[in-house]
């Protein structure tokens, strides 16, 4: 049973369109994560929600924002994608900061 | 902030022979840490987490990992490879703050 669902897995988009990826989690868990995972490198954290307190990372474009509606989901707004946008993205939830985190599938997303 | 680095970008280790994965962490509060699996173009999957219970922890597939505070080490180990084990793996650290910082990564290949 599917407990973070990730939709699309893949999407293709054109350059400068505004994209829209979606999270959503049966797990009830507070905290929701959006990584970018490019060809053989690490994810790196975008941002998170604790609740719906939003949380940042310093080096995240400007370009990449998120929504949480509910607890159950979570989307990742690409305003204007480039080509260098093309990568892996990936949710994850989790309960509080002692537990494992829980991946999606990922959507992987191209830029043309 | 906490961080993690992982030795080796690439492992390479004959089928039946002993997997060494290795992280190192920094951080200035007692961490948790987890090991994550990852095959193409999927997600990521816990293999083990330390949450500051036993030191060894054993994890799913036959891999374990010992936390050693005065290496500030958490190394990842399987007595003998099998083939399905070739995949990405990813060491990751948190703290109280919930968020959650990857390695970057380790290639396991195995041989026949």
């Amino acid at each position: 049973d599917a407990m973070v669902i990730q939709n699309p897995r893949y999407q293709v988009t054109q350059f400068g369109k505004p994209v829209t990826l979606s999270c959503s989690q049966t797990l009830n868990h507070n905290v929701m994560y959006w990584y970018q995972q490019k060809s053989s490198q690490a994810p790196k954290l975008l941002f998170h929600y604790y609740d719906k307190d939003f949380n940042n990372e310093a080096d995240t474009p400007d370009n990449f924002q998120s929504r949480r509606p509910n607890t159950s989901f979570c989307f990742l707004d690409i305003r204007s994608p480039g080509l260098g946008d093309a990568a892996m993205y990936l949710c994850a939830t989790r309960q509080g900061g002692k537990t494992e985190a829980f991946f999606g599938q990922g959507t992987r997303l191209t830029v043309v | 902030a906490q961080s993690v680095t992982q030795l080796g970008s690439h492992v390479s280790v004959s089928e039946g022979a002993l997997v060494l994965l290795r992280c190192n962490y920094s951080s200035s509060v007692p961490p948790y840490l987890f090991w994550y699996v990852q095959y193409p173009n999927q997600g990521l999957q816990l293999l083990l987490k330390y949450t500051s219970a036993a030191t060894l922890v054993k994890g799913i597939n036959g891999f374990e990992a010992e936390f050693k505070k005065s290496e500030t080490s958490f190394h990842l180990t399987k007595p003998s490879a099998h083939m399905s084990d070739a995949a990405e793996y990813f060491c990751a650290v948190s703290v109280k703050n919930n968020d959650m910082r990857f390695g970057a990564g380790t290639r396991l290949t195995v041989k026949p």
